[in-house]
């Protein structure tokens, strides 16, 4: 399997403008987790979702970000609009619990490098 | 709320030795442990999960001991290798079988040849 991608690795945009971070899974996980990562506040978890529905999103900074998981095999979490304290380094991981929740190992993709000018 | 601390935050050694590192966490409720590597600019690599009712985990030269009782973990890495060198998050899970995660803010290990 080629585990969890994200896409893009890197971003540099301007602020005010609209970031789409994508991910994908690995194949037969139910469990898919959204992180941000900065040297201030560490790794918090932002989003996740169980079986393709937000379970707790209680981590999402505020209105202007917003995640989607419309199938199994792909999320996206939304900026709109962006600002310069958005800049961090993005983290989706996906994990595989047979019963319910996310029990299992998280899988971590590469991460996005988000930099909002 | 959960909060997690890791102590040290840095730590420089020689070749060869070996290393306990240390996690404490506040509310003991916890339904598992993981530690987690990372590498500079990477992601991360899960290392051991210990449930809540396991004392320990061993992984090549990897052992990791869950008090839960008492808020501690410790990750002991024998005959550190320049190789070992990274950041090692622990995250216990939040009870209630959500998979939800915190972290402490790491260790980082230089181990130097």
């Amino acid at each position: 399997d080629a585990g969890v991608i994200q896409s893009p690795r890197h971003e540099v945009t301007e602020m005010g403008q609209e970031v789409t971070l994508r991910c994908k899974p690995i194949s037969g996980h139910n469990s898919l987790f959204w992180y941000r990562q900065t040297m201030m506040r560490g790794l918090e978890l932002l989003i996740y979702f169980n079986n393709n529905v937000p379970i707790d999103d209680s981590g999402m900074p505020e209105d202007r970000f917003s995640a989607k998981m419309p199938n199994a095999s792909f999320s996206t979490l939304k900026i709109q609009p962006s600002e310069p304290r958005d800049s961090a380094v993005y983290f989706c991981a996906s994990s595989l619990n047979p019963l319910a929740g996310g029990r299992e190992t998280q899988y971590f993709g590469p991460g996005t490098r988000l930099l909002v000018l | 709320k959960q909060e997690v601390t890791q102590i040290p935050a840095a730590l420089s050694v020689p070749e060869g030795e070996n290393l306990v590192l240390n996690c404490s966490f506040t509310d003991s409720a916890i339904y598992n442990l993981q530690w987690f590597r990372q590498d500079p600019g990477k992601g991360l690599t899960s290392l051991l999960l210990i449930q809540s009712s396991q004392r320990e985990q061993t992984s090549g030269r990897l052992n990791a001991s869950l008090d839960k009782s008492s808020g501690r973990s410790t990750l002991y890495i024998a005959a550190s290798q320049p190789g070992d060198s990274a950041t090692y998050l622990c995250a216990p899970g939040v009870s209630g079988n959500t998979g939800k995660l915190i972290f402490g803010q790491g260790t980082t290990l230089q181990v130097k040849p």
